[in-house]
């Protein structure tokens, strides 16, 4: 089993502060995709990642995949309180349909 | 709306009552699977269906039963549950693989209490 380590559990700021949660694996990811999911609802998709070194932006949201594709980060610039959410990182490869998720990072924004 | 829809929303259902949960998925996709989400851990697989065929089942207990009738409709079956399968479950449906990996569209879950 590959396991997806995210860090930290939980994370609490004030809005307009910045933030970054961590995915990280031993193993080499073919590519990771990142959710997030509010109370009540079913995790959405944000962004997928496949190239080593590979920066994406979503608005406020960075997301970069590691050189090695073990790991990755997003960072939310300026949180708003509605970022709050878990985020789920999660990796299916490209012969793998079987997706596995980390446990995720719960991001709450005080207003 | 990530064009994935489950019923119920919410189910309430005694240990020795029969209940099932449907999702159906309008993306087209031709892979579905079942996720269980507790309290304080990670997304747990259960069950992948691939072309109707079912391709997982991650050691789940035979109280849980799938069945796929087509590509895109998915049923768990439940009976005699035990409270601690009191959880979130969710649907989630996507292309087989792509060479960009797997994405999933999950749907809003089914928010199950075993009383």
């Amino acid at each position: 089993t590959q396991l997806l380590e995210q860090s930290p559990q939980f994370l609490s700021i004030q809005e307009g502060e910045n933030l970054t949660v961590y995915c990280n694996s031993s193993s080499v990811f073919s590519s990771l995709q990142w959710y997030r999911q509010e109370p009540g609802e079913g995790p959405v998709l944000l962004v997928t990642v496949v190239t080593g070194g590979e920066v994406k932006k979503l608005k406020r949201l960075t997301f970069q995949f590691g050189d090695a594709r073990k790991d990755s980060s997003l960072h939310i610039t300026a949180a708003q309180p509605g970022d709050t959410g878990l985020y789920l990182c999660g990796r299916g490869g490209v012969n793998d349909y079987k997706l596995s998720f980390g446990a995720g990072t719960t991001v709450t924004v005080r207003a | 709306e990530t064009g994935v829809t489950q019923t119920p929303r919410h189910l309430v259902m005694g240990m020795t009552n029969k209940k099932s949960l449907k999702c159906e998925q309008h993306l087209g996709h031709n892979a579905m699977y079942w996720y269980k989400q507790s309290a304080k851990k990670p997304l747990e697989l259960m069950f992948v269906y691939n072309f109707k065929e079912q391709t997982e089942n991650n050691s789940v207990p035979s109280r849980f039963s799938p069945e796929c009738p087509n590509s895109s409709h998915l049923f768990l079956h439940l009976h005699t549950l035990q409270p601690e399968d009191s959880a979130l479950y969710l649907c989630a449906s996507s292309q087989a693989w792509t060479t960009s990996g797997t994405e999933a569209f999950f749907g809003q879950g089914t928010r199950l209490t075993v009383v």
